[in-house]
């Protein structure tokens, strides 16, 4: 069972250049969501999906945009990369909506925008 | 807002010896907590988590964590800490009136030698 898969793992980017990060996973988890994680912030949400067909806006959306086709997938658009965007980004996964439930995470991409 | 305060960046300890990293929330409603711990180079994974009921709670690899209401806090422990226990250590928040986000302390990296 491989849980939650991302690709790429890591990816050096020009500014302003388009890039979609991937995440699958298998678990037939109905949430997911997009972390980043910086140096001394922790992680931060981006956006996430309760939902096939729904998302939302988390804490820093800006520069963002997600969708959720169907169940397994939730990528991640970067419409024009700036370097603030440096970051490594996590996806997760829970089966409901429940404050209590358990996130998953995948092993994340390391994102490098010049 | 609510907020997760973890007021210690970087811990080292000797292996064999006994650890605490602290954890401080601002939530209005009763929360949810969690610990979350990342090896180096990996996704995060849940350690232990708080509901409802006794204030001690038992984790995987021998952690447990008290939720102390009149303090905001829920501490980690482990009584005697192994080379293997180096990682970073994440507290997080949630509530029923969050959905399934949570929110995410600034994480302290723990060094242990020998």
């Amino acid at each position: 069972i491989a849980g939650i898969t991302q690709a790429p793992t890591s990816q050096i980017l020009a500014a302003g250049r388009r890039m979609t990060l991937r995440c699958t996973q298998d678990m037939r988890h109905n949430a997911m969501y997009w972390y980043r994680q910086d140096l001394g912030l922790g992680l931060r949400l981006i956006h996430y999906s309760n939902t096939a067909g729904t998302t939302g806006k988390g804490e820093v959306p800006d520069g963002y945009s997600v969708s959720r086709a169907n169940t397994d997938d939730f990528p991640l658009t970067l419409a024009s990369a700036v370097p603030s965007q440096t970051s490594v980004y996590f996806c997760a996964s829970s089966a409901g909506t429940s404050g209590r439930g358990e996130q998953f995470f995948g092993p994340g991409t390391r994102l490098t925008v010049l | 807002a609510q907020s997760v305060t973890q007021p210690d960046i970087h811990i080292t300890v000797s292996e064999g010896a006994s650890l605490e990293l602290r954890c401080n929330y601002s939530y209005g409603a009763t929360p949810y907590l969690f610990w979350y711990v990342q090896s180096p180079g990996q996704g995060l994974q849940l350690l232990l988590k708080y509901f409802s009921g006794d204030t001690l709670v038992q984790g995987i690899k021998g952690f447990e964590a008290e939720f102390k209401r009149s303090q905001s806090s829920f501490n980690l422990r482990k009584p005697s800490v192994h080379w293997s226990d180096a990682a970073e250590y994440f507290c997080a928040v949630g509530a029923d009136n969050q959905g399934g986000k949570l929110i995410f302390g600034q994480g302290t990296e723990l060094s242990v030698k020998p």
